[in-house]
């Protein structure tokens, strides 16, 4: 079955450099991806989505790359700071009559200081 | 707004008593999800409504779990009876036309 994966589990990077976090995906019929972040005893945050159509969108300090052809999805956090802690998870949606997104199993950022 | 509201925060229970979760999701979203976070499996979706009605349940582990949404303002997952495998982080999300899932702050259940 379809599944989405991530290359890291974890990721530990100095405050102030910029993070990239990677998502592989295997499902070619998605058509929509979205970036989650969980801080610790909290639900997942919504940071930033990108439709199939796209394969770069910019948020504030956040950047999202799609790469359709080799099936690849990164979230790129600039100038990373302490807040910026937290588990990442990549998600993906198909258009085919499915409407449920499937989440990626997760990268932990920890921001050295 | 509020955003989407879950209770209990924390439920701790014994094995094979009955467990009701609740949710109140954004006004005016007309979807409802309910999934369930582990450390072994990760976000697992259970099931979700498209304007009150169940659309997919395939998710739902066996018949001891059940959902449902009697109106656009509530929702009710129930486990009965519970069992120790169901320990885990219960997340209600809402949305508005599918994109953009915002999610509940959980409920933390422990079976003991």
């Amino acid at each position: 079955g379809e599944s989405v994966g991530l290359h890291l589990p974890t990721l530990s990077v100095q405050e102030g450099d910029n993070s990239i976090i990677n998502c592989a995906y295997s499902n070619s019929a998605s058509d929509y991806f979205i970036w989650y972040k969980q801080e610790s005893g909290k639900g997942p945050q919504f940071i930033i989505d990108i439709r199939s159509n796209m394969d770069k969108r910019q948020g504030q300090r956040v950047t999202v790359l799609l790469n359709k052809t080799v099936k690849h999805l990164s979230l790129q956090i600039a100038a990373t700071q302490p807040g910026d802690s937290a588990v990442y998870f990549c998600a993906e949606e198909s258009n085919f009559g499915n409407e449920k997104l499937t989440f990626g199993t997760g990268t932990r950022l920890t921001i050295i200081p | 707004d509020a955003g989407v509201i879950q209770s209990p925060r924390h439920e701790v229970t014994e094995m094979g008593q009955e467990v009701t979760l609740r949710c109140k999701p954004i006004s005016g979203h007309d979807y409802l999800f309910w999934y369930r976070q582990t450390m072994m499996r990760g976000l697992e979706l259970l099931i979700y409504f498209n304007n009150n009605v169940p659309i997919d349940d395939s998710g739902m582990p066996e018949d001891r779990f059940s959902a449902k949404m009697p109106n656009a303002s509530f929702s009710t997952l129930k486990i009965q009876p519970s069992e120790p495998r169901d320990s885990a982080v219960y997340f209600c999300a809402s949305s508005l036309r599918r994109y953009g899932y915002t999610f509940g702050s959980g409920t933390r259940l422990t079976v003991v």
